[in-house]
């Protein structure tokens, strides 16, 4: 158990919906990191929030959009959900910034869209 | 763009064989490389490498990098079947304050008993 916890664990919605998961990071990280991993594309960087700001994206399409609340917990939207979109979504936290803190991973949410 | 290429893409052995997992890369501003193992769910980390040279090892897990030639590997001694699992590397580049993570595709590797 890394101490990131996501929820919901499985999502099943319609094109078209909007959809929001949660990640709460280990107590004292202030990063947290979202990812999307599908079968054919791998694990592939969303974007970066470090202690309430934003602080890199990644290949983030305009339907996302996240934030990070003062309580450090993060909240990933996705609207206007495609087929295309089904994938598992992690997210993981860090302490801080350096290149020394690794990242912890949640368990992830899968998400599914028909 | 930044770029990470694993090889081989898959692996089957058997129980007790050696593995060596390969990682390339290729970016600007390099802070870090890592491995992680895949089981079911989440990544969960084996070892970050920043410097060349230096073997990180544990139990029957090792890993190196070589930043002159762009590369890491992971080695895997004695392996048993619960090694079976995708192992992914990635690396941390940071360019202008903006830390990210580019993972390769992974390797899956495949323990027979």
């Amino acid at each position: 158990d890394s101490g990131v916890t996501q929820t919901p664990k499985h999502l099943i919605t319609a094109t078209g919906q909007r959809v929001t998961l949660r990640c709460s990071p280990r107590s004292g990280d202030l990063s947290v990191y979202w990812y999307q991993q599908s079968l054919d594309q791998g694990l592939q960087f969303l974007i970066h929030y470090y202690n309430g700001e934003e602080r890199a994206k990644g290949n983030i399409l305009e339907r996302f959009s996240a934030q990070q609340f003062p309580d450090l917990h993060s909240e990933l939207n996705l609207s206007s959900l495609e087929l295309g979109d089904s994938a598992l979504y992690f997210c993981a936290s860090r302490v801080g910034l350096a290149a020394y803190n690794e990242q912890f991973f949640g368990p992830g949410t899968r998400l599914t869209v028909l | 763009e930044d770029k990470v290429v694993q090889s081989p893409l898959s692996l089957v052995v058997h129980e007790g064989d050696t593995v060596t997992l390969n990682c390339s890369y290729e970016v600007t501003n390099f802070r870090s490389l890592l491995w992680y193992k895949q089981e079911k769910k989440a990544p969960t980390f084996l070892f970050m490498l920043t410097s060349s040279g230096i073997e990180k090892k544990s139990g029957r897990l090792s890993s190196i990098l070589d930043k002159k030639e762009l590369f890491s590997i992971l080695n895997i001694t004695a392996t048993q079947t619960g090694d079976s699992a995708i192992y992914l590397c990635a690396v941390e580049a940071a360019n202008f304050g903006n830390e990210k993570l580019t993972f390769g595709t992974g390797t899956r590797l495949t323990i027979i008993p």
